[in-house]
């Protein structure tokens, strides 16, 4: 079946340091690909997404490049902030479907 | 607009008691879908309607867990009997149409803790 796999966290950076966040998906055909963020006590939002193969997504200085030869979708930042601070799921949608897939999460602490 | 709106955002029951967790989806939005999270298990399906009705229920961990969604605004999700296992943050979420890149518009979870 379908399935995401993202690091490991946590990942403890200091402000303005570069983040990256892995994940790495298995889904025949062409999922779409999204990465969602989640703030303390609240609700996922959706960050950024990418829809085909060599798409880049972009929002809030974030940056995902869909990668269909590494079957891929890193997350990066070039500087982050405090309030960078969260959850971060990478997740896929196939053609013709509804269901997202969810990759564990990754907690991203960033220190000031 | 309001987003989706869930209630109620703490549940505190002890085990056997029936639990109903409600959500109200972004008005003009057909897909609902239900979710649980738990530090074991991560983010979970457990069922999607389109179209006020339910399209797949596959997630729904056994019979004790059951969802309706009576009309276009209102969703709920009741377990009867609860028990300590289920103790998690239910998130609703909506999106507008079929297409599978649409966005999920997640409510900010009801988390529930059954004693």
């Amino acid at each position: 079946g379908d399935s995401v796999t993202q690091m490991e966290g946590p990942v403890t950076l200091s402000e303005e340091a570069f983040l990256t966040i892995n994940c790495t998906y298995t889904a025949t055909g062409y999922p779409s690909l999204f990465w969602y963020v989640q703030y303390p006590g609240e609700g996922l939002q959706l960050l950024l997404k990418a829809t085909k193969a060599d798409d880049k997504g972009s929002n809030k200085g974030f940056e995902a490049t869909y990668r269909k030869e590494t079957t891929s979708f890193h997350l990066e930042k070039g500087s982050v902030q405090v309030s960078d601070s969260a959850v971060y799921f990478c997740a896929l949608i196939k053609a013709a479907g509804n269901k997202l897939t969810f990759g564990g999460g990754t907690r991203v602490l960033v220190k000031p | 607009d309001a987003g989706v709106i869930q209630s109620p955002r703490h549940e505190v029951t002890e085990m056997g008691q029936e639990v109903t967790l409600r959500c109200k989806p972004i008005s003009g939005h057909n897909s609902l879908f239900w979710y649980r999270q738990t530090m074991m298990r991560g983010l979970e399906l457990l069922i999607y309607f389109n179209n006020n009705v339910p399209i797949d229920d596959s997630g729904m961990p056994e019979d004790r867990f059951s969802a309706k969604m009576p009309n276009a605004s209102f969703s709920t999700l009741k377990i009867q009997p609860s028990e300590p296992r289920d103790s998690a943050v239910y998130f609703c979420a909506s999106s507008s149409g079929q297409g599978w890149s649409n966005e999920q518009f997640f409510g900010p979870g009801t988390r529930l803790t059954v004693l």
